[in-house]
C-alpha cells in the first residue's frame, strides 16, 4: 500500500523557470510533510517541511503548498537553477498517540528533476 | 561538524551470504534511523533506535535482518541470509533529540548492496 505517491518519475525544466513537483497521500493521519533532494551516490538531505496547521510554507526559493482536503502537496523551485537537478522525495510522518510513530518518515518513490542551462 | 558516516560504501555478496553494515551517526543524535531503498523507490524504514533502545522495527524482516545499536552510539545493521531481493541502498540516518516529528533526519551515503 503506497501511501504517498508521487506520480511523475521525471520533470525537465529551463534554467530560470518554474519546477513544480507534485505529492499525494492517502493517509489522513499524516499531519507533517517533508521535502527531501538526493544528488547521487549521497544520502537525502532535508529541504523544507510544513505542518498540517499550515498550507504554505516559504524558504527561500523554495515554496511548499499543502492542500488537506485534496491530500496533495506540492513543491515549487523558482527560479530553477542546473544545481537543482537532483531526486526529490516527498515524506509524510503521523504523530502517533502512542509514541511509536516519533520521527517515521513513509516516502514516496522520487522525482528526477533536471534544469537544464 | 562531521555527517552521518556509514561503511562499507558498496558490497557485493551471493545470495545466502551474510552481509554487515555499520552506521556512526552525527554525535549526539538520540535516535539512528535504519532505511532500505529499492531502485526506483524510496526509502523504507527498517529500524528505528532512541538511544540503545529499539522504538519501531515493524518492517524489518527479523527471519533475516538484525540491527544493534550498543551503548546507543554506533549501530550495525546485518542480513542473514541475504536474498536476491536484498539488493537495494541501506541508508543510516540520526536525529538530534527524541525522534520527535519536528526533528531533521540527516542521512549518510548509503551502502549499496548487490546480491548475486
Amino acid at each position: 500500500d503506497q501511501q504517498v505517491k508521487q506520480n511523475s518519475p521525471s520533470l525537465s525544466v529551463q534554467e530560470g523557470r518554474i519546477s513544480i513537483l507534485n505529492c499525494d497521500y492517502t493517509n489522513s493521519m499524516f499531519d507533517y510533510f517533508l521535502w527531501y533532494k538526493k544528488y547521487p551516490a549521497e544520502g537525502p538531505t532535508f529541504l523544507i517541511s510544513i505542518s498540517s496547521i499550515k498550507d504554505k510554507n516559504e524558504d527561500g526559493r523554495f515554496t511548499v503548498f499543502l492542500n488537506k482536503s485534496a491530500k496533495h502537496l506540492s513543491l515549487h523551485i523558482v527560479p530553477s537553477q542546473p544545481g537543482d537537478s537532483a531526486v526529490y522525495f516527498c515524506a509524510a510522518s503521523v504523530f502517533g498517540a502512542g509514541g511509536t510513530s516519533y520521527g517515521k518518515l513513509t516516502f514516496g518513490q522520487g522525482t528526477i528533476l533536471t534544469v537544464h542551462p | 561538524e562531521a555527517g552521518v558516516a556509514q561503511s562499507p560504501r558498496y558490497k557485493i555478496i551471493e545470495k545466502r551470504q551474510s552481509v554487515a553494515f555499520w552506521c556512526n551517526p552525527i554525535s549526539g543524535h538520540a535516535t539512528l534511523y535504519w532505511y532500505q531503498q529499492i531502485l526506483g523507490q524510496g526509502p523504507k524504514l527498517l529500524i528505528q533506535f532512541q538511544n540503545n533502545g529499539v522504538v519501531d522495527d515493524s518492517q524489518l524482516p527479523k527471519d533475516r535482518f538484525s540491527a544493534e545499536r550498543l551503548k546507543g552510539v554506533d549501530s550495525t545493521l546485518k542480513i542473514q541470509p541475504a536474498k536476491l531481493e536484498d539488493s537495494a541502498v541501506y541508508l543510516c540516518a540520526s536525529s538530534l533529540v527524541s525522534g520527535g516529528r519536528t526533528d531533521t533526519q540527516y542521512f549518510g551515503p548509503g551502502t549499496r548492496l548487490t546480491v548475486l
